[in-house]
């Protein structure tokens, strides 16, 4: 199984701060990645997949990038809604493994 | 809108056997995979299995072989997941979603989720 390792596992953040997660594959999966957004309580949000396209109706905001191994998901001017947590998935073979997950608090 | 609309909270004994409903709408159930996605209290996603509802072939995390099954209703538009044996570390809330490979990416993800089901093992 392909493992996917994120960091930070939890960030304190400002609202209007620029801030980015890591995600790290054990193999080369090309730009097969996925970023979700999860908010206490709620089901997972699609944000970008491809490595870096945004998903229909998600604030340009957010940003994705990488290939192979190593993926960055930046968010330009955090807002108060984007306190969450955020996973990435790999999509590139089953079992699709999600990383442990970002905690992004506000600071 | 698509929606995905999951069977409701269940508590199971150590043991027993649960079954969830993921009834589909808003596009037409047979062209995109169903994933299967937990969620223990605190913790992290793990990703399950997938399930193509044309077909009923399924691909799945080894962990889960021999004590999972996925089956569907292709009239009513509904997936269902079964998972046997039950034991407290099985004690999470269990998503579907809606899977599919990016168009001209190759990508496999999921865009739309159900409100999530949770299932409680518990003597």
């Amino acid at each position: 199984d392909i493992q996917m390792t994120q960091s930070p596992p939890s960030l304190s953040a400002s609202v209007g701060d620029r801030v980015t997660i890591t995600c790290r594959a054990s193999q080369r999966i090309r730009s097969y990645l996925n970023w979700y957004q999860q908010k206490p309580g709620k089901a997972p949000n699609l944000l970008i997949y491809s490595a870096s396209t945004l998903q229909s109706g998600v604030p340009s905001r957010f940003s994705g990038s990488g290939s192979g191994t190593d993926f960055t998901l930046t968010i330009s001017s955090l807002q108060p809604e984007d306190f969450a947590t955020y996973y990435c998935q790999q999509g590139y073979n089953t079992p699709y493994t999600f990383g442990q997950g970002t905690k992004l608090e506000i600071k | 809108q698509v929606q995905l609309v999951q069977s409701g909270a269940e508590v199971k004994k150590p043991g027993a056997s649960v079954k969830v409903s993921c009834k589909a709408s808003g596009y037409t159930f047979t062209i995109y995979d169903i994933n299967w996605v937990r969620q223990a209290t605190g913790q992290g996603l793990e990703w399950m299995a997938w399930m193509n509802p044309n077909r009923g072939n399924t691909g799945f995390a080894q962990k889960f072989q021999g004590r999972v099954t996925f089956t569907r209703n292709t009239s009513i538009s509904t997936a269902y997941m079964e998972l046997t044996s039950l034991r407290s570390e099985d004690t999470a809330v269990y998503y579907c979603a809606r899977g599919l490979v990016g168009r001209g990416s190759g990508t496999y993800f999921a865009d739309y989720w159900g409100q999530g089901t949770l299932v409680t093992v518990s003597s």
